[in-house]
């Protein structure tokens, strides 16, 4: 069974510039999370859907970041513009939708590593 | 609000020597407790975990045990492979409000294990 899906896994940008990360999850998996790592630092949480709906983005900066699930399957997270506080790692994560159990585990993608300049 | 702190790395050990990675955290109720490593240039994969005090979570020779009275999941592994090498991240999970099942790490240890 296929993995989480990340792409791109590294990029470059200029401040300023516009840059999208594409996220395709475990076949599924109703929730999907978008966290931010920045170097030396744990893995933060941007935002969470519920199939198509943002149902935390609480920690989202939108100003700047948007993040979309038009089919409740893949999600795109949009940095526009970028500034240089933005170089991290971009994780997304999937896991199967709210049970009487809780949340259960979340399966992470290998990231993309963004480095503004 | 809820957190995590786990020691300061780097941690470099040599083959066979016995690994411990403290971890202590910050929450309001009972939340859900994790391990997760990340290996070079790979994603995170969840080690272990415990949902309740004096659970013992296990994987891969790795334990720890949900200690409520020191609020502490520290990271044990008897005998370290240089396959071992890797990040080691605690977290927890709470379980109240909108950001029920929301993860929150602490910033990580580096592990680097010597032959």
């Amino acid at each position: 069974e296929a993995g989480v899906v990340q792409s791109p896994r590294y990029k470059i940008i200029e401040k300023k510039q516009p840059v999208a990360f594409w996220c395709n999850p475990i076949s599924g998996h109703n929730t999907l999370y978008w966290y931010r790592q920045n170097l030396g630092q744990g893995p933060e949480l941007l935002i969470r859907y519920e199939n198509e709906e943002a149902v935390d983005d609480s920690q989202l900066p939108k100003d700047r970041f948007s993040a979309e699930r038009l089919k409740g399957v893949d999600s795109t997270l949009k940095i526009q513009p970028a500034e240089l506080g933005d170089s991290a790692v971009y994780l997304c994560a999937s896991s199967l939708g709210l049970g009487l159990s809780g949340r259960p585990e979340q399966y992470f993608g290998p990231g993309t590593r963004l480095t503004v300049t | 609000g809820d957190s995590v702190t786990q020691m300061e790395g780097p941690v470099t050990l040599s083959e066979e020597a016995f690994l411990t990675i403290n971890c202590t955290y910050t929450a309001t109720g009972y939340p859900s407790l994790f391990w997760y490593v990340q290996y070079p240039g790979e994603g995170l994969q969840l080690l272990l975990k415990a949902t309740k005090a004096d659970d013992k979570g296990s994987n891969k020779g790795f334990e720890a045990t949900y200690r409520k009275e020191t609020t502490s999941f520290h990271l044990e592994k008897g005998s370290v492979q240089v396959s071992d090498s890797a990040v080691y991240f605690c977290a927890l999970k709470d379980g109240y409000g909108g950001s029920q099942g929301n993860l929150i790490f602490g910033k990580g240890t580096k592990l680097s294990v010597k032959p």
